[in-house]
């Protein structure tokens, strides 16, 4: 079946550093691509998506591109804050499939003052 | 729009009994989804509907789960015997058709 691999956690860094979360799919097709995030104590959030190759997603300060010859969909941001602590999932539409999401992991994020 | 709302928020059970959990989606959305989230993992979908109708389950769904959507509207999600393997977290989430999916703050369930 379909998977997403992102890397693992947990991630720690200074405030100001620079962010990388790597994110790879399986799915066939042309799937939708997703990141989202979930603050403590708190629900699922999107935080920017893209729907087809080349494609770069962005909210605040954050951004991830559509790399279909990599099949990978890579989070970014310059410089992080105390308050970008959460954890980010990456997730995918299924193959075939216009609704089933498929989720990785999780990488936890904590961003120090 | 007042988002995704589930109820209960926590639920603690003891092993063998029923519980049902409500998912109110966002008004208009046609298209709700369960999904279950356990300790270190991310979601993993359950099943989804659209209006009225369940239109996929996953395997994952054994004969002890039973999700309806009566009027096309509010969601509940039953599991008969509970067993301790169920317990998780409970994901809900809505769309209007393929867009994007919201999701609700989840039931966490502990079952003992």
């Amino acid at each position: 079946g379909d998977s997403v691999t992102q890397m693992e956690g947990p991630v720690t860094l200074s405030e100001e550093a620079f962010l990388t979360i790597n994110c790879t799919y399986t799915a066939t097709g042309y799937p939708s691509l997703f990141w989202y995030v979930q603050y403590p104590g708190e629900g699922l959030q999107l935080l920017l998506k893209a729907t087809k190759a080349d494609d770069k997603g962005s909210n605040k300060g954050f951004e991830a591109t559509y790399r279909k010859e990599t099949t990978s969909f890579h989070l970014e941001k310059g410089s992080v804050q105390v308050s970008d602590s959460a954890v980010y999932f990456c997730a995918s539409t299924s193959g075939g499939s216009n609704y089933k999401l498929t989720f990785g992991k999780g990488t936890l994020l904590t961003v120090n003052p | 729009d007042t988002g995704v709302s589930q109820d209960p928020r926590h639920k603690i059970t003891k092993r063998g009994q029923n519980v049902t959990f409500r998912c109110d989606p966002i008004s208009e959305h046609n298209r709700l989804y369960w999904y279950r989230q356990t300790l270190g993992q991310g979601p993993e979908f359950l099943t989804y509907f659209q209006n009225e109708a369940q239109l996929e389950k996953s395997r994952l769904l054994s004969d002890r789960f039973s999700a309806e959507r009566p009027k096309g509207s509010f969601s509940t999600l039953e599991i008969q015997r509970t067993e301790q393997g169920d317990s998780a977290m409970y994901l809900c989430a809505s769309s209007i058709g393929k867009e994007t999916q919201y999701f609700g703050p989840g039931t966490r369930l502990l079952v003992l």
